[in-house]
């Protein structure tokens, strides 16, 4: 059975960083790519970037450009995602899924990870 | 970022049909698949409909997505209880290179 299981709340103080971790397992990694998507309180979703497992391109929303990170590690089967010079308005949910390329097929989700931005 | 246009929210009685519209552009639905995610409070999305109109196993049939021009609807039908959750679809944007969102239907079931 294919599962995302993504790390641990954090509290993070206004201009730090905060780097959130998903493991993959149940399917061949680099068959498929990695998206994060937040989700404030009480907010839509917020796509933020891709990552294609196979040979670690990457795609950011022009949003969060030069403040988002995605990487991956293949030997770990794990996708992660560091967001820098964080604002409260960061304080959000942070979900990583399995999309085939290309597409908003986004099947399975992880557990989600909140980030709570606070001084 | 271009997003889908969706009701905020949309209401029903138990064994009723309610529709949710999405409402895109050209570089998105007009173009591309839709897709249809469920949330219920606390949880993560599933996903419902894909390619459309295509149900993953185990989503039951009165469940049914169509699309036409760059607007696409989610249906329910035989509206119960367990159905009370926000409703997202989404496709990808060719102009972006990646996928937009709705803003999200929250559905009540009175």
């Amino acid at each position: 059975q294919v599962h995302l299981v993504q790390s641990g709340a954090e509290v993070k103080t206004p201009g730090a960083s905060v780097k959130v971790s998903c493991k993959a397992s149940g399917y061949t990694f680099t068959n498929y790519v990695i998206h994060w998507v937040r989700q404030a309180p009480g907010q839509r979703l917020e796509w933020m970037g891709w990552i294609d497992a196979a040979n670690d391109n990457t795609k950011y929303s022009q949003k969060f450009q030069g403040r988002v990170t995605i990487s991956r590690d293949t030997s770990a089967t794990t996708a992660y995602m560091e967001l820098s010079s964080l604002r409260s308005e960061d304080t959000a949910v942070y979900y990583c899924t399995r999309a085939v390329a290309g597409t908003p097929w986004f099947d399975p989700w992880g557990q989600g990870s909140l980030v709570t931005v606070s001084s | 970022q271009s997003v889908l246009t969706q009701p905020p929210s949309a209401s029903g009685t138990p064994g009723q049909r309610v529709t949710i519209s999405c409402s895109g552009s050209s570089s998105n639905i007009g173009r591309n698949y839709v897709y249809w995610y469920q949330q219920l409070p606390g949880t993560a999305p599933k996903l419902l409909i894909y390619r459309n109109n295509q149900r993953p196993s185990g989503v039951p049939d009165r469940l049914s997505g169509s699309k036409s021009g760059t607007s696409a609807s989610l249906a329910i039908s035989g509206l119960r209880s367990e159905d009370e959750a926000d409703y997202y679809c989404a496709a990808w944007d060719d102009s972006l290179s990646g996928p937009v969102f709705g803003g999200g239907t929250k559905l009540t079931v009175l």
